[in-house]
């Protein structure tokens, strides 16, 4: 059975980072055979695509909302994906979700979803 | 950039009744679209791919339908379960986007 455990999260003061980023921890498939993303729904608001990165060459993709201040990345040997979160604003208040892309061409669909955890971002 | 437009916002069906939701980009995808529910608290879950390809575990009163700019979802018998947001998200060019979302109300 695929599972994605998330962590980390939490309450951020604009400007700030997030300590320790985001984490996901992936279980039940070949993690390093499978693209991951972070996807973010605002309060009460809708999906918002984050970023991508490819299974095993290192390929990375950023919504440009977040280029420049997120980093996703990946330890295949550890089976876990994660977000790097800086110079946070208020926007960036938000569910984040990882999940598990299916690739078509260059880019993916989700099969699979973690359980999602709240950035606030707020002085 | 495409931009996905889901149509209606929010849909009122009283249950065994069809649901028929609509979703439309700026551009053709081919039937590079996917539909997903969200129920409240809860992360989506992928219904159908492919825009008419349903996922593993998905009852078959879902089906998706379309291509290029114009796609539906239809629930061909809406059961008490099936409230929930429903989202598409085209996954043709990049950014992938996702559409605004249509409430599924039962009545």
């Amino acid at each position: 059975e695929v599972q994605l455990v998330q962590s980390g999260g939490g309450l951020v003061q604009p400007g700030g980072s997030l300590r320790l980023g985001l984490s996901c921890a992936a279980s039940g498939f070949t993690f390093s055979s499978y693209a991951m993303s972070w996807v973010r729904q605002a309060p009460g608001k809708g999906l918002e695509w984050v970023a991508s990165m490819s299974g095993s060459d290192d390929r990375t993709y950023y919504a440009d909302s977040v280029k420049g201040r997120f980093t996703i990345s990946r330890d295949n040997s550890k089976n876990t994906l994660h977000l790097q979160m800086q110079s946070l604003t208020v926007d960036d208040t938000a569910v984040y979700y990882c999940a598990k892309g299916l690739r078509v061409g260059l880019l993916y669909y989700y099969d699979s979803w973690g359980q999602g955890t709240l950035v606030t971002v707020s002085s | 950039e495409v931009v996905m437009t889901q149509s209606p916002a929010t849909l009122s069906v009283s249950p065994g009744e069809r649901a028929t939701l609509s979703c439309r980009a700026t551009q053709s995808l081919s039937t590079n679209l996917a539909w997903y529910q969200q129920k409240p608290g809860q992360a989506p879950r992928l219904l159908i791919y492919h825009a008419s390809m349903r996922a593993t575990g998905v009852p078959a009163r879902f089906s998706g339908s379309g291509t290029g700019p114009e796609f539906t979802l239809t629930i061909s018998s809406l059961q008490s379960e099936d409230s929930a947001v429903y989202y598409c998200q085209q996954y043709n060019a990049y950014p992938p986007a996702f559409g605004q979302g249509t409430k599924v109300e039962i009545k």
